[in-house]
Protein backbone atom coordinates (compact mmCIF):
# COMPACT_ATOMS: atom_id res chain seq x y z
CA UNK A 1 0.00 0.00 0.00
CA UNK A 2 0.74 3.70 0.15
CA UNK A 3 3.01 5.29 2.22
CA UNK A 4 1.37 8.78 2.95
CA UNK A 5 3.59 12.06 4.76
CA UNK A 6 1.69 14.71 5.63
CA UNK A 7 2.97 17.91 7.01
CA UNK A 8 2.86 19.88 9.22
CA UNK A 9 1.95 17.21 11.63
CA UNK A 10 0.09 19.66 13.82
CA UNK A 11 0.08 23.63 14.06
CA UNK A 12 -1.93 26.59 16.40
CA UNK A 13 -2.67 29.89 14.49
CA UNK A 14 -4.58 32.52 14.89
CA UNK A 15 -7.63 33.21 13.41
CA UNK A 16 -8.14 35.17 10.62
CA UNK A 17 -5.12 33.46 9.04
CA UNK A 18 -4.02 30.76 6.37
CA UNK A 19 -2.40 27.28 6.88
CA UNK A 20 -1.57 25.31 3.82
CA UNK A 21 -1.30 21.63 4.56
CA UNK A 22 1.17 19.25 2.19
CA UNK A 23 0.20 15.75 1.09
CA UNK A 24 3.06 13.59 -0.15
CA UNK A 25 2.68 9.90 -1.37
CA UNK A 26 5.50 7.62 -2.03
CA UNK A 27 3.48 6.32 -5.69
CA UNK A 28 1.31 7.93 -8.33
CA UNK A 29 -2.02 7.66 -7.41
CA UNK A 30 -5.16 8.33 -9.56
CA UNK A 31 -7.22 9.36 -6.73
CA UNK A 32 -6.47 11.70 -3.55
CA UNK A 33 -9.00 12.90 -1.02
CA UNK A 34 -8.66 15.56 2.00
CA UNK A 35 -11.28 15.03 5.04
CA UNK A 36 -12.13 17.04 7.98
CA UNK A 37 -12.44 14.66 11.43
CA UNK A 38 -13.70 17.53 14.20
CA UNK A 39 -13.07 16.47 17.66
CA UNK A 40 -14.79 13.34 18.85
CA UNK A 41 -16.01 13.06 15.16
CA UNK A 42 -16.07 10.99 12.34
CA UNK A 43 -14.18 11.72 9.27
CA UNK A 44 -16.13 14.12 6.56
CA UNK A 45 -14.51 14.34 2.95
CA UNK A 46 -13.86 18.09 1.98
CA UNK A 47 -12.82 17.26 -1.51
CA UNK A 48 -11.18 15.00 -4.01
CA UNK A 49 -8.28 16.33 -5.41
CA UNK A 50 -7.86 16.13 -9.06
CA UNK A 51 -4.41 16.03 -11.07
CA UNK A 52 -4.50 18.78 -13.72
CA UNK A 53 -7.95 20.10 -12.99
CA UNK A 54 -10.26 22.04 -9.97
CA UNK A 55 -10.92 19.83 -7.18
CA UNK A 56 -14.48 18.42 -6.77
CA UNK A 57 -15.95 19.89 -3.48
CA UNK A 58 -18.89 17.87 -0.99
CA UNK A 59 -21.67 20.24 0.02
CA UNK A 60 -20.71 22.67 2.30
CA UNK A 61 -17.14 23.18 1.21
CA UNK A 62 -16.14 25.81 -1.29
CA UNK A 63 -12.87 26.71 -3.16
CA UNK A 64 -12.42 30.06 -1.22
CA UNK A 65 -12.16 28.17 1.90
CA UNK A 66 -10.34 25.10 1.12
CA UNK A 67 -8.44 25.86 -1.74
CA UNK A 68 -6.64 22.55 -3.20
CA UNK A 69 -4.07 22.07 -5.43
CA UNK A 70 -2.66 18.82 -6.74
CA UNK A 71 0.03 19.66 -9.40
CA UNK A 72 1.13 16.02 -10.00
CA UNK A 73 0.17 12.33 -9.25
CA UNK A 74 2.03 12.03 -5.99
CA UNK A 75 1.43 15.59 -4.47
CA UNK A 76 -0.95 17.47 -2.85
CA UNK A 77 -2.10 20.77 -0.59
CA UNK A 78 -4.83 21.96 1.48
CA UNK A 79 -5.09 25.50 2.35
CA UNK A 80 -7.64 26.12 5.60
CA UNK A 81 -8.21 29.78 4.87
CA UNK A 82 -9.08 33.01 6.68
CA UNK A 83 -9.43 30.78 9.76
CA UNK A 84 -11.75 30.51 12.69
CA UNK A 85 -11.90 28.36 15.98
CA UNK A 86 -14.36 26.60 14.44
CA UNK A 87 -12.02 24.91 11.71
CA UNK A 88 -10.03 23.39 14.83
CA UNK A 89 -10.27 20.03 13.75
CA UNK A 90 -8.04 16.75 12.20
CA UNK A 91 -7.21 17.72 8.25
CA UNK A 92 -6.35 14.21 6.55
CA UNK A 93 -5.38 13.38 3.29
CA UNK A 94 -6.56 9.89 1.86
CA UNK A 95 -5.49 8.02 -1.28
CA UNK A 96 -6.75 5.06 -3.33
CA UNK A 97 -4.22 3.29 -4.55
CA UNK A 98 -6.07 0.83 -6.24
CA UNK A 99 -9.83 0.90 -7.57
CA UNK A 100 -12.32 0.01 -5.16
CA UNK A 101 -9.90 -1.49 -2.53
CA UNK A 102 -10.60 1.30 -0.06
CA UNK A 103 -8.72 4.20 1.11
CA UNK A 104 -4.93 4.98 2.79
CA UNK A 105 -4.36 7.97 5.13
CA UNK A 106 -2.06 9.60 5.85
CA UNK A 107 -1.41 10.15 10.10
CA UNK A 108 -3.00 13.40 9.76
CA UNK A 109 -2.56 17.50 10.42
CA UNK A 110 -4.14 18.43 14.25
CA UNK A 111 -5.33 22.64 13.83
CA UNK A 112 -5.87 24.41 16.55
CA UNK A 113 -7.15 27.84 16.14
CA UNK A 114 -7.03 30.25 18.67
CA UNK B 1 -28.16 11.24 1.47
CA UNK B 2 -26.10 7.94 2.33
CA UNK B 3 -25.69 7.18 6.45
CA UNK B 4 -23.87 4.94 8.52
CA UNK B 5 -25.21 3.89 11.90
CA UNK B 6 -22.74 2.06 14.05
CA UNK B 7 -23.74 0.26 17.06
CA UNK B 8 -22.53 0.47 20.12
CA UNK B 9 -21.42 4.25 20.70
CA UNK B 10 -19.08 2.77 23.01
CA UNK B 11 -17.40 -0.57 24.41
CA UNK B 12 -15.77 -0.92 27.59
CA UNK B 13 -14.76 -4.79 27.98
CA UNK B 14 -11.89 -6.62 30.09
CA UNK B 15 -9.16 -8.33 28.41
CA UNK B 16 -9.72 -11.77 26.58
CA UNK B 17 -12.97 -10.53 25.59
CA UNK B 18 -14.87 -11.11 22.37
CA UNK B 19 -16.13 -8.47 21.12
CA UNK B 20 -18.81 -7.63 18.48
CA UNK B 21 -19.92 -4.13 16.70
CA UNK B 22 -22.01 -3.59 13.72
CA UNK B 23 -22.96 -1.17 11.29
CA UNK B 24 -25.98 -0.20 8.78
CA UNK B 25 -26.41 1.56 6.18
CA UNK B 26 -29.77 3.36 4.82
CA UNK B 27 -28.72 2.68 0.87
CA UNK B 28 -27.39 -0.76 -0.72
CA UNK B 29 -23.59 -0.77 -0.13
CA UNK B 30 -21.09 -2.84 -3.26
CA UNK B 31 -18.11 -2.60 -0.75
CA UNK B 32 -17.75 -2.08 3.28
CA UNK B 33 -14.40 -1.34 4.62
CA UNK B 34 -13.54 -1.11 8.15
CA UNK B 35 -10.68 0.95 9.76
CA UNK B 36 -8.72 1.69 13.01
CA UNK B 37 -7.91 4.86 14.44
CA UNK B 38 -5.41 5.08 16.94
CA UNK B 39 -5.11 8.46 19.18
CA UNK B 40 -3.15 11.13 17.04
CA UNK B 41 -2.96 9.10 13.77
CA UNK B 42 -5.32 8.86 10.74
CA UNK B 43 -7.44 5.18 10.06
CA UNK B 44 -5.95 2.19 9.52
CA UNK B 45 -7.42 -0.06 6.99
CA UNK B 46 -8.21 -3.49 9.17
CA UNK B 47 -10.67 -5.44 6.50
CA UNK B 48 -11.93 -4.85 2.85
CA UNK B 49 -15.90 -6.55 1.98
CA UNK B 50 -16.88 -6.66 -1.69
CA UNK B 51 -19.60 -9.16 -1.95
CA UNK B 52 -22.75 -9.82 0.23
CA UNK B 53 -22.49 -12.78 2.70
CA UNK B 54 -18.94 -12.51 2.24
CA UNK B 55 -17.08 -13.52 5.81
CA UNK B 56 -13.51 -12.18 5.77
CA UNK B 57 -10.24 -12.73 8.64
CA UNK B 58 -7.22 -11.03 9.51
CA UNK B 59 -5.66 -12.08 12.55
CA UNK B 60 -8.20 -11.79 15.34
CA UNK B 61 -10.13 -9.76 13.43
CA UNK B 62 -13.42 -11.07 11.30
CA UNK B 63 -16.14 -9.19 9.21
CA UNK B 64 -18.97 -9.68 7.39
CA UNK B 65 -20.75 -8.43 4.56
CA UNK B 66 -24.26 -8.95 5.01
CA UNK B 67 -26.94 -10.18 2.80
CA UNK B 68 -29.41 -7.81 2.58
CA UNK B 69 -26.08 -5.06 1.57
CA UNK B 70 -27.09 -2.84 4.16
CA UNK B 71 -25.24 -3.85 7.28
CA UNK B 72 -21.86 -5.73 8.29
CA UNK B 73 -20.33 -6.27 11.35
CA UNK B 74 -16.73 -6.64 13.01
CA UNK B 75 -16.01 -9.58 15.47
CA UNK B 76 -12.79 -9.49 17.49
CA UNK B 77 -11.92 -12.09 18.86
CA UNK B 78 -9.74 -12.53 22.42
CA UNK B 79 -9.44 -8.96 23.06
CA UNK B 80 -5.80 -7.44 24.16
CA UNK B 81 -4.86 -4.01 25.60
CA UNK B 82 -3.52 -2.61 22.10
CA UNK B 83 -7.56 -3.08 19.93
CA UNK B 84 -8.11 0.34 22.07
CA UNK B 85 -9.42 3.18 19.91
CA UNK B 86 -12.10 4.04 17.46
CA UNK B 87 -13.18 1.52 15.02
CA UNK B 88 -14.98 2.71 11.68
CA UNK B 89 -17.29 1.00 9.48
CA UNK B 90 -17.19 2.99 6.01
CA UNK B 91 -18.89 2.23 2.55
CA UNK B 92 -20.15 3.23 -0.59
CA UNK B 93 -23.16 2.12 -2.86
CA UNK B 94 -20.95 1.88 -6.24
CA UNK B 95 -17.43 2.02 -7.54
CA UNK B 96 -17.46 5.15 -8.86
CA UNK B 97 -19.17 6.82 -5.31
CA UNK B 98 -17.63 8.68 -2.50
CA UNK B 99 -16.79 6.81 0.78
CA UNK B 100 -18.76 7.67 3.78
CA UNK B 101 -17.48 6.89 7.18
CA UNK B 102 -19.74 5.89 10.51
CA UNK B 103 -19.87 7.52 13.60
CA UNK B 104 -17.33 5.23 15.16
CA UNK B 105 -17.29 2.72 18.29
CA UNK B 106 -14.65 3.63 20.97
CA UNK B 107 -13.83 0.14 22.38
CA UNK B 108 -11.58 0.04 25.72
CA UNK B 109 -9.95 -3.18 27.01
CA UNK B 110 -9.32 -3.31 30.76
CA UNK B 111 -6.51 -5.26 31.55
Amino acid sequence: SAVISQKPSRDICQRGTSLTIQCQVDSQVTMMFWYRQQPGQSLTLIATANQGSEATYESGFVIDKFPISRPNLTFSTLTVSNMSPEDSSIYLCSVEVRDNYGYTFGSGTRLTVV
Amino acid sequence: GQQLNQSPQSMFIQEGEDVSMNCTSSSIFNTWLWYKQDPGEGPVLLIALYKAGELTSNGRLTAQFGITRKDSFLNISASIPSDVGIYFCAGRETSYDKVIFGPGTSLSVIP
